[in-house]
């Protein structure tokens, strides 16, 4: 069965700062990995998609890499800002079109 | 440009009472998802469907119906509800193929007392 962990739970960081929140799976036979982001009282944004076969997306400040074969990706904020504070979850897909989510990473920067 | 929208927002039961849950997208979607979450556990897939007229379990499908009788819409259903089914629920849609994004509503807080 599919696990996916989000470390750290929180992270708090001063304006400006970059950052990354990791993302581990247990089963490396995935599709593709999604980072979403949730704000509070609020449904999941897509935010970056990297298929199987990529090791990197980039949108904006936000990069997500992929080693499928070690289990990880990142999600690298650059130059954080108060407007990004929001819960970010990672999502792996390992068959069909069922996603397997974790718990999220809750961001804050603070001004 | 309305996406995924769910109805109602909020909602307190008493146990044992009957609800549907809706939900409606406007992007011509294949797939459609009902997940809930929970505080330490995450999104979980409830039921979902691969277009019109079906529909599969997926993680925690117990205590839930739903039918897709409309390309647009997908219901879930809670026949009695229960305590344990307190939670706020997700419906999500997404076009044919695994690399394609899925796309949230803003989501049904429901209450059982």
């Amino acid at each position: 069965k599919q696990e996916v962990t989000q470390i750290p739970a929180a992270l708090s960081v001063p304006e400006g700062e970059n950052l990354v929140l990791n993302c581990s799976f247990t089963d490396s036979a995935i599709y593709n990995l999604q980072w979403f982001r949730q704000d509070p009282g609020k449904g999941l944004t897509s935010l970056l998609l990297i298929q199987s076969s990529q090791r990197e997306q980039t949108s904006g400040r936000l990069n997500a890499s992929l080693d499928k074969s070690s289990g990880r990706s990142t999600l690298y904020i650059a130059a954080s800002q108060p407007g990004d504070s929001a819960t970010y979850l990672c999502a792996v897909r390992t068959s069909g079109s069922r996603l397997t989510f974790g718990e999220g990473t809750q961001l804050t920067v603070n001004p | 440009n309305a996406g995924v929208t769910q109805t109602p927002k909020f909602r307190v039961l008493k146990t044992g009472q009957s609800m549907t849950l809706l939900c409606a997208q406007d992007m011509n979607h294949e797939y459609m998802y009902w997940y809930r979450q929970d505080p330490g556990m995450g999104l979980r897939l409830i039921h979902y469907s691969v277009g019109e007229g079906t529909t599969a379990k997926g993680e925690v499908p117990d205590g839930y119906n739903v039918s897709r009788l409309k390309k647009q819409n997908f219901l879930l259903g809670l026949e009695s509800a229960a305590p344990s089914q307190t939670s706020v629920y997700f419906c999500a849609s997404q076009s044919g193929g695994s690399n394609q994004p899925q796309h949230f509503g803003d989501g049904t807080r429901l209450s059982i007392l």
